[in-house]
């Protein structure tokens, strides 16, 4: 297995653009997620999806969008992009609300 | 969710024993304990966890005070790949719909050769 995995593992934006950062992963979990990391701090939730077809808020969703159309797949897209979000994004499955989660590799990504 | 306390950095030597404590004063009686640890530029990875019992795998040993308002994980021989930052982190069993895991600054461990 490939476990979770994530491109670009870099990106450069300027302000105002729109762009989709992908996720995927091939262990059929049920449970996705998506996360920021800033600089020197923990794991913020942005959205989170319990299955095909469901997705939802977590902490920090403004200026993010998702869907899940498939087991496999969670992209996550910045409607216009904002120097606030620079940031290191990570992925996550796991098979149900109890176990563990798997992490991707991440993606850098830098707003200018 | 209930807080957790860490302390900000940790210092061992390799091939010696580490004990990182966590505080969780406000433990739920169905909040379940994790551990995960990041490497260097890398993803968070799940260490180990548990409820009220000691538990035990390839990786390390948590140890949970009877009362659960602390925990300790142990590895046991540490090495210069154990360097990491290492997250205690409570998850409400009952809550299914919970993906939330609460990553707080975690305590960054530096292993000395």
């Amino acid at each position: 297995n490939a476990g979770v995995t994530q491109t670009p593992k870099f990106q450069v934006l300027k302000t105002g653009q729109s762009m989709t950062l992908q996720c995927a992963q091939d262990m059929n979990h049920e449970y996705m997620s998506w996360y920021r990391q800033d600089p020197g701090m923990g794991l913020r939730l942005i959205h989170y999806s319990v299955g095909a077809g469901i997705t939802d808020q977590g902490e920090v969703p403004n200026g993010y969008n998702v869907s899940r159309s498939t087991t496999e797949d969670f992209p996550l897209r910045l409607l216009s992009a904002a120097p606030s979000q620079t940031s290191v994004y990570f992925c996550a499955s796991k098979s149900d609300a109890y176990n563990e989660q798997f992490f991707g590799p991440g993606t850098r990504l830098t707003v200018l | 969710d209930a807080k957790t306390t860490q302390p900000n950095s940790m210092e061992s030597n390799e091939e010696e024993p580490v004990h990182l404590p966590c505080n969780h004063s406000t433990i739920s009686g169905t909040d379940y304990i994790h551990w995960y640890r990041q490497l260097p530029s890398q993803g968070p990875e799940y260490v180990i966890h548990g409820l009220t019992s000691n538990v035990n795998n390839r990786m390390a040993s948590l140890a949970i005070a009877e009362d659960r308002k602390s925990s300790t994980l142990i590895l046991h021989r540490a090495t210069l790949r154990d360097a990491a930052v290492y997250y205690c982190i409570l998850r409400d069993a009952w809550d299914q719909g919970a993906q939330k895991l609460v990553f707080g600054q975690g305590t960054r461990l530096t292993i000395n050769p």
